[in-house]
């Protein structure tokens, strides 16, 4: 069973395009980040958003925790072809011991 | 300050050898977490290590695998007898705290593994 469900999967756009990716669960988490991975590299953490209804800004990027902390979107303006990557929410349920869950992951192409 | 460190970046073996992956986390850190991950897939947890203790070890399948994290050197995976599902790249994380108490996760670049 997968806890934390990214969708879509994959995504192509053009580029200065807008685009928002899901990541959801039924879980409550105490706090949800989400990482960027480039191909042949390890993710790369990008934001920590930890009280539920959170908005946190990182340039073009908008996160957002959901109010009952079980879900988070990432929204990115104006997609630029360096913005393609693999982008993965994670997250510690407050119901489970010591895992750190990753969700599906999106995959996002930005043509030129 | 190095970044968390691992080797080999590609390891192919044949089915029924033995795979080692070392993990060298970043100075000061004592928290290590293994996964696994397939191509365009997230990744799935695997193994939590703190020095010389395993932590949880649910996400690792019970036969061929294990783990460790010595009071000296690197954190070490282990996959005996390697079959062509074993293919996949390998990722270690450290921190300095427990991840998700608002700690981050800092990777390496992965060891990626090709079973013939």
């Amino acid at each position: 069973t997968q806890l934390l469900e990214q969708s879509p999967q994959f995504l192509s756009i053009q580029e200065g395009e807008n685009l928002t990716v899901y990541c959801n669960s039924s879980s409550v988490f105490s706090s949800l980040q989400w990482y960027r991975q480039e191909p042949g590299e390890g993710p790369v953490l990008l934001v920590t958003v930890v009280t539920g209804g959170e908005v946190k800004k990182l340039k073009r990027l908008t996160f957002q925790f959901g109010d009952a902390r079980k879900d988070s979107s990432l929204h990115i303006t104006a997609a630029q072809t360096g913005d393609t990557g693999l982008y993965l929410c994670a997250g510690q349920p407050r119901s489970t011991g010591n895992q750190f869950y990753f969700g599906t992951g999106t995959s996002l192409t930005v043509i030129p | 300050n190095a970044g968390v460190m691992q080797n080999p970046r590609h390891l192919v073996r044949r089915r029924g050898q033995e795979a080692r992956l070392r993990c060298s986390p970043m100075k000061g850190h004592s928290h290590v977490y293994w996964y696994r991950q397939l191509p365009e897939e997230g990744l799935k947890f695997m193994v939590y290590l703190q020095k010389e203790n395993i932590i949880d070890e649910s996400g690792m399948p019970k036969e061929r695998f294990s783990a460790e994290f010595p009071k000296e050197g690197p954190s070490i995976l282990r996959i005996q007898q390697v079959v062509r599902g074993d293919s996949a790249a390998y990722f270690c994380a450290s921190s300095p705290i427990l991840a998700g108490n608002t700690g981050e996760l800092f990777f390496g670049e992965g060891s990626r593994l090709t079973v013939l």
